[in-house]
Order: structure tokens, then C-alpha cells, then sequence
């Protein structure tokens, strides 16, 4: 089983500030089969980055997903009070899937 | 674009069977270009996989529930579903159907499954 941690746990931002996010696999994701998705209260994920770095269909430039291997990045350019909830990152590419424990991402 | 809709219970009791399906449009659930995969998520905690189905019938599932998970499509009426047995409070989660196409995944809305007496 790949393992994702991801990084930091919380993060307090204001609008407008710049968020990096981290997620570290114990062994390579295949093929960059990692994506990310942004849950807020109530809602199913979003999906925001899939394939470590292809913005999904609707999604603002002011997020880009980089990394390979092992490292992966979750940056947002300009925080936005819409982008406010936690955030995941899952590894799709082995026969077994497995999902990051999530970074908060909360209103200074 | 792949749409699901997913429809099942939202109450089930302790020791019996769970059973969620998930209509697809958009796509065909017997196209090599797609596979399906169930998700869920516990009150107030993370994500969990619980398993794919594949092209040509193979699956995979998480092994803490392996034993319990069967993924089956239904060709004719375009759906795939998800059979949890034996199921127990711990069970109580949202559950979500996902169909992935060349990397995108999408997602139906969650149902809440609620095991309780």
C-alpha cells in the first residue's frame, strides 16, 4: 500500500495569500496517477488536479499541481473565499488507492 | 462527460446487507475506456477507497474490507453497484461512486448510509 502524508495539517491564510501543499508518497505513484480535490462542508470532493498537474475542466488557473515520483505540489496562486476547506491528494495509480489524511485550509 | 447518480438506503441495520447503485450517462459502464470504483467517508473523518472494477470483469478492493465488498455492473440498464455484507455501526459513512476516464475522475453526489437498530 502507497502511503500519502501530506503537509501541513492546517494552514491559516488570509484571502489573496499565496498556499503551497505538500503530499508525500512512501513509494512513486505510477504513471502520476495523483490527484487533488478540495472538500467544503456538506459537498462531495472536487476534483481540482488529476494526473499530478492537469487542472480538471472549470478549474481556475490560480491553481497548478506540479511533482512526480514521490513529491507532489498543491499550490494556489491567490487564495480566493471560495478555496477555503481541506484539501486531499490520492494516488490512483496502483491496484490498491489510497487518499492523503487531508490539509485544512482555514480564514486567517 | 460522465454523469452518476447514485441511489440506494440511507438506513441499514447491523449484520445485514448494504446495497448502493450508480446509474452512469455520459458513457457506457461496459466500455474499456472506464473504470468504476466506490469511495466513503466516515462522520467527521478522511476518505477511504473501497474498491475498482475494471474492463473484462477484474476488481480490486481494500483489503480491510475484502472480504465484505463485491463491485458488479449491470449492462442493461447501465449501472454498477456496490455490496457491503455484514455491515456494522463502523460502516456508517457517505458513499461515493467515481468512474474514471483517461485520468478524470468523476464523481456521483454521496449517499448517506447510516447502520444503526
Amino acid at each position: 500500500e502507497i502511503v500519502l502524508t501530506q503537509s501541513p495539517g492546517t494552514l491559516s491564510l488570509s484571502p489573496g495569500e499565496r498556499a503551497t501543499l505538500s503530499c508525500r508518497a512512501s513509494q512513486s505513484v505510477s504513471d502520476n496517477y495523483l490527484a487533488w480535490y478540495l472538500q467544503t462542508p456538506g459537498q462531495a470532493p472536487r476534483l481540482l488536479v488529476y494526473g499530478a498537474s492537469i487542472r480538471a475542466t472549470g478549474v481556475p488557473d490560480r491553481f497548478s499541481g506540479s511533482g512526480s515520483g514521490t513529491d507532489f505540489t498543491l499550490t494556489i496562486s491567490r487564495l480566493d473565499p471560495e478555496d477555503f476547506g481541506v484539501f486531499y491528494c490520492q494516488q490512483y495509480g496502483s491496484s490498491q488507492e489510497t487518499f492523503g489524511q487531508g490539509t485544512r485550509v482555514d480564514i486567517k | 462527460q460522465l454523469q452518476l447518480q447514485q441511489s440506494g438506503p440511507g438506513l441499514v441495520k447491523p449484520s445485514e446487507t448494504l446495497s448502493l447503485t450508480c446509474a452512469v450517462s455520459g458513457g457506457s459502464v461496459s466500455s474499456r475506456s472506464y473504470y468504476w470504483t466506490w469511495i466513503r467517508q466516515p462522520p467527521g473523518k478522511g476518505l477511504e477507497w473501497i474498491g475498482n472494477f475494471y474492463y473484462g470483469g477484474r476488481t480490486s478492493s481494500n483489503p480491510s474490507l475484502n472480504s465484505r465488498v463485491s463491485i458488479s455492473l449491470d449492462r442493461s440498464k447501465n449501472h454498477f453497484s456496490l455490496t457491503l455484507d455484514s455491515v456494522a455501526v463502523a460502516d456508517t459513512a457517505v458513499y461515493y461512486c467515481v468512474g474514471t476516464h483517461l485520468m478524470i475522475r468523476y464523481w456521483g453526489q454521496g449517499t448517506l448510509v447510516t447502520v444503526s437498530s
